[in-house]
């Protein structure tokens, strides 16, 4: 089993949908972070979360460190959303990645 | 600078050919972090910096691998004789500090024939 598991694995939505990305994680974190990969390969930092919630336009970002689970939900999703979305557990100075959310929005 | 820069951008190579990849994070940030990422597969963390120490080499695939930071600032990671399954996308991120938001470079496409 992975220590950082993702759901789904691929996902596709109508324009206008919300959307959320799950991720458990089986290890102890100092921090999660959700990354945005483009088709491009770019790869963005969308949050870094030690707890609680984050919102950044219409991306918000919640982790609850007693069930080790974070989701992210992207509120009426546009196709430039199309991307894939991976989660990433800090534990000290490692980093364990989830295989990644591959997210398609059709218009 | 504005962002990470890595350079080369890409590099094809011979298989047993030692390469060097370059990676200039963003001014001031103390914290540098390598990944790769292979064809079809997910990011692999490979090694930390924070300052010009590596705490912790373990996540490097192999003796063949090494990396360095000098001045707090431009870090190279070398495959030495390189390998077939070396072939990935390369990737260098920076942050302020340990702990703190990631800052990716571009990456650099490494190709062994």
């Amino acid at each position: 089993k992975n220590e950082v598991e993702q759901s789904p694995q691929n996902l596709t939505a109508q324009e206008g949908e919300f959307i959320t990305i799950n991720c458990s994680y089986s290890v102890g974190i100092s921090a999660l972070h959700w990354l945005q990969q483009h088709p491009g390969g770019g790869i963005v930092s969308l949050f870094m979360l030690s707890s609680g919630k984050k919102k950044h336009g219409r991306l918000i970002a919640t982790i609850n460190i007693q069930e080790k689970h974070s989701s992210l939900h992207i509120t009426a999703s546009h196709p430039r959303d199309s991307a894939v979305y991976i989660c990433a557990a800090a534990v000290n100075n490692d980093m364990r990645f989830g295989a990644g959310t591959r997210l398609t929005v059709k218009p | 600078g504005a962002g990470v820069s890595q350079s080369p951008s890409n590099k094809v190579t011979e298989k047993g050919k030692d390469v060097e990849l370059r990676c200039d994070p963003i001014s001031g940030h103390t914290a540098l972090y390598w990944y790769r990422q292979s064809l079809g597969q997910g990011l692999e963390f490979l090694i930390y910096f924070q300052g010009n120490s590596a705490p912790d080499k373990s996540g490097l695939p192999s003796d063949r691998f090494s990396a360095e930071r000098t001045g707090g600032s431009v870090s190279t990671l070398t495959i030495q004789r390189t390998q077939q399954e070396d072939s990935a996308v390369y990737l260098c991120a920076s942050s302020l500090d340990s702990g703190l938001a990631w800052f990716f470079g571009s990456g650099t496409q490494l190709s062994v024939l």
